[in-house]
């Protein structure tokens, strides 16, 4: 089982639809959870933290259930320049190293 | 540009050859790690340094594969008698630890495309 688990996608939605994503984690020590987003041919860059007690900037929304072992991101208002990968985190506890699931690909469409 | 900064931004190889990329970190952050990507994947975790010290080698990292920081600041990554399998972007980032292993965020370069022909 990988540790961090997403489902691929691609996500198609219209401009202006909410859309949520979810992933999973298998180590139950992991401490840090974090949502990446990485453009076709560019680098990740920090989307947001995750918190325990759930966290919203602006239109998206970061959930974690440390019972399933769960992170969530849900967007908003969808923009057509949020069509990107949005990788999920995570930082196992006592480790120093960041774990990428393979990504969630969203297309926003006219 | 005060970011991370990778070179060279593509690399093009041909298989048994030796290759090395350069990595220049924020220059205040101690952290440093090396990550691959193929398409369609996320990255994977290869090597990370704790200024000068390599802390940690990920089992993919096999012996063909060598990362030094000699100073604590840039950082090479070496991949002898490359194949084609190497083909992947060799992504770099680093962080700012402060005391209790308070870690700040992770700053990734543009990466390093490497093709084995």
């Amino acid at each position: 089982r990988k540790e961090v688990e997403q489902d691929p996608g691609p996500f198609n939605v219209p401009e202006g639809a909410t859309v949520a994503f979810n992933c999973t984690y298998s180590n139950s020590a992991s401490q840090s959870f974090f949502w990446y987003r990485q453009d076709c041919r560019k680098e990740p860059k920090l989307l947001m933290s995750v918190y325990s007690s759930g966290n919203e900037d602006g239109r998206f929304t970061a959930q974690l259930n440390r019972a399933s072992q769960y992170i969530s991101l849900l967007i908003r208002d969808s923009k057509l320049s949020d069509s990107a990968t949005y990788l999920c985190v995570v930082k196992p506890g006592g480790g120093n190293k960041l774990t990428f699931g393979t990504g969630t690909q969203l297309k926003v469409e006219l | 540009d005060t970011g991370v900064s990778q070179n060279p931004r593509h690399k093009i190889t041909k298989r048994g050859q030796n290759v090395t990329f350069r990595c220049d970190p924020i220059s205040e952050h101690n952290r440093l790690y090396w990550y691959r990507q193929t398409l369609g994947q996320g990255p994977e975790f290869l090597t990370y340094f704790q200024n000068e010290a390599q802390l940690e080698k990920s089992r993919l990292l096999s012996d063909r594969f060598s990362a030094e920081r000699p100073k604590g600041s840039f950082s090479t990554l070496e991949i002898q008698r490359t194949e084609q399998g190497d083909s992947a972007m060799y992504l770099c980032a680093s962080s700012l630890v402060e005391g209790e292993g308070k870690n700040t965020e992770a700053f990734f370069g543009q990466g390093t495309r490497l093709t084995v022909v």
